[in-house]
């Protein structure tokens, strides 16, 4: 079945830096890649998504990225914003099994102001 | 409106108590999942309803009991769990299965 690695485990940037979160997958059929932003005591929340037919997709000041040949995607933050502060998951939808969802392990941003 | 709404916030629950948990969702979704969170970890899938109908089930134990009664409600019945079934159940939908997942902010769930 599907595996995401995600990296780093916590990242910490000065306010107004970029971040930037990158994953792997191991299913090379996995066609869709959300990326999903977890507050606390909160449910996660999908910040951006992008399909396999695409390299690159961008919402204001958050951008991902996606290289099917080296199955690897990014989530890239930029001038960041102490409310950007959260637990950052990556997805991928595998095609194996019956179309499941499976998240990375999570990235913990700090944003200091 | 993209809210998924789950009652209750918390429950606290004996080992041999049976409750249930509830999420309802009126974007006119057609699949909807259960989701275990544990602390400082990444969701869990457990199980898929795509139009009210069991998609997925992860071979979660037999004390996990899902339904769906009509295509904006899912219950998830618990009873005779242990205490390290004490997490976060979140609740989410979509419209294609697998696909935009919307979550609702999730059931803390305590076995004592």
């Amino acid at each position: 079945g599907e595996n995401v690695e995600q990296h780093p485990s916590t990242l910490s940037v000065q306010e107004g830096d970029s971040a930037v979160i990158k994953c792997t997958y191991s299913d090379s059929a996995s066609n869709y890649f959300p990326w999903y932003k977890q507050e606390l005591g909160k449910g996660p929340q999908l910040i951006i998504d992008i399909r396999s037919n695409v390299g690159e997709k961008k919402d204001q000041r958050i951008a991902v990225t996606l290289n099917k040949t080296a199955k690897h995607f990014s989530l890239h933050i930029t001038e960041t914003q102490p409310e950007d502060s959260a637990v950052y998951f990556c997805a991928a939808r595998g095609a194996a099994g019956g179309f499941k969802t499976i998240f990375g392990a999570g990235t913990r941003l700090f944003v200091k102001a | 409106d993209t809210e998924v709404t789950q009652t209750p916030k918390h429950l606290v629950m004996g080992m041999t108590n049976k409750k249930s948990l509830k999420c309802e969702q009126h974007m006119g979704h057609r699949a909807m999942y259960w989701y275990k969170q544990k602390a400082k970890k990444p969701p869990e899938l457990m199980f898929v309803y795509s139009y009210e109908k069991l998609s997925i089930n992860e071979s979660v134990p037999s004390r996990f009991s899902p339904e769906c009664p009509n295509s904006s409600l899912l219950n998830l019945h618990l009873h005779a769990l242990q205490p390290e079934d004490s997490a976060l159940y979140l609740c989410a939908s979509s419209q294609e299965s697998g696909y935009e997942q919307y979550f609702g902010p999730g059931t803390r769930l305590t076995v004592t």
